[in-house]
């Protein structure tokens, strides 16, 4: 166990509908990194947070936005779902300060699936 | 921003072999070269790490080289076990700078037959 919570674990969903994935990161971690997984294109980065704010930004789709709260934990919102996006989602967290990266502790992942 | 590219995509050897998988990065300024096991099914691990300084790190079975000039770095296994098989992804990021996007390789899938 990574002490990093995701929810929900698995979520089927129609096109053109949004969802909302939930990431609690490790106990005293301030980092919360968001990660797409699919089949042929591996890990690909979508947006960093550190306390609250954001500090880098990958190939996230307009779509999508993500926040953190003052509570650490960040919610990835996904909108206007098309096919494409059925995905493994992963949430990480790091203990780095400064937001500098460090050993990534991925959380299980929420399986998305848009039919 | 960062590229890494990574090869081979799959890999099989047998039980007792070694395994190479190569990764190069495109920014001159990444610092930061993590490996990262993947197992069916589970969530991305921590194998190993290096950072620029230094050119070679092992732990037991495991050893990464990083060749800065060249931009290229590497994961050897040696003595590979069945539970080695798994997915591992290379990737590369700068260290000690306010952002963490760390960028990933698309990974390597490795089968270590018995």
């Amino acid at each position: 166990d990574s002490g990093v919570t995701q929810t929900p674990k698995h979520l089927i969903t129609a096109t053109g509908q949004r969802v909302t994935l939930r990431c609690s990161p490790r106990s005293g971690d301030l980092s919360v990194y968001w990660y797409q997984q699919s089949l042929d294109q591996g890990l690909q980065f979508l947006i960093q947070y550190y306390n609250g704010e954001e500090r880098a930004k990958g190939n996230i789709l307009e779509r999508f936005s993500a926040q953190q709260f003052p509570d650490l934990h960040s919610e990835l919102n996904l909108s206007s779902l098309e096919l494409g996006d059925s995905a493994l989602y992963f949430c990480a967290s790091s203990a780095m300060t400064g937001g500098s990266t460090g050993e990534l502790f991925f959380g299980e992942g929420s399986r998305l699936t848009v039919l | 921003g960062e590229n890494v590219e990574q090869h081979p995509s799959t890999l099989s050897v047998q039980e007792g072999d070694s395994a190479v998988i190569k990764c190069t990065y495109s920014d001159s300024a990444s610092n930061y070269f993590p490996w990262y096991k993947q197992e069916l099914g589970k969530r991305p691990q921590l194998i190993i790490d290096i950072r620029s300084n230094v050119g070679e790190k092992k732990d037991q079975r495991i050893a990464v080289t990083l060749n800065k000039t060249a931009k290229h770095f590497s994961l050897h296994i040696t003595e590979t076990q069945p539970e080695d098989s798994a997915v591992y992804f290379c990737a590369a990021s700068r260290y000690g700078g306010s952002q963490g996007n760390l960028i990933f390789g698309k990974g390597t899938k490795l089968s270590v037959k018995p």
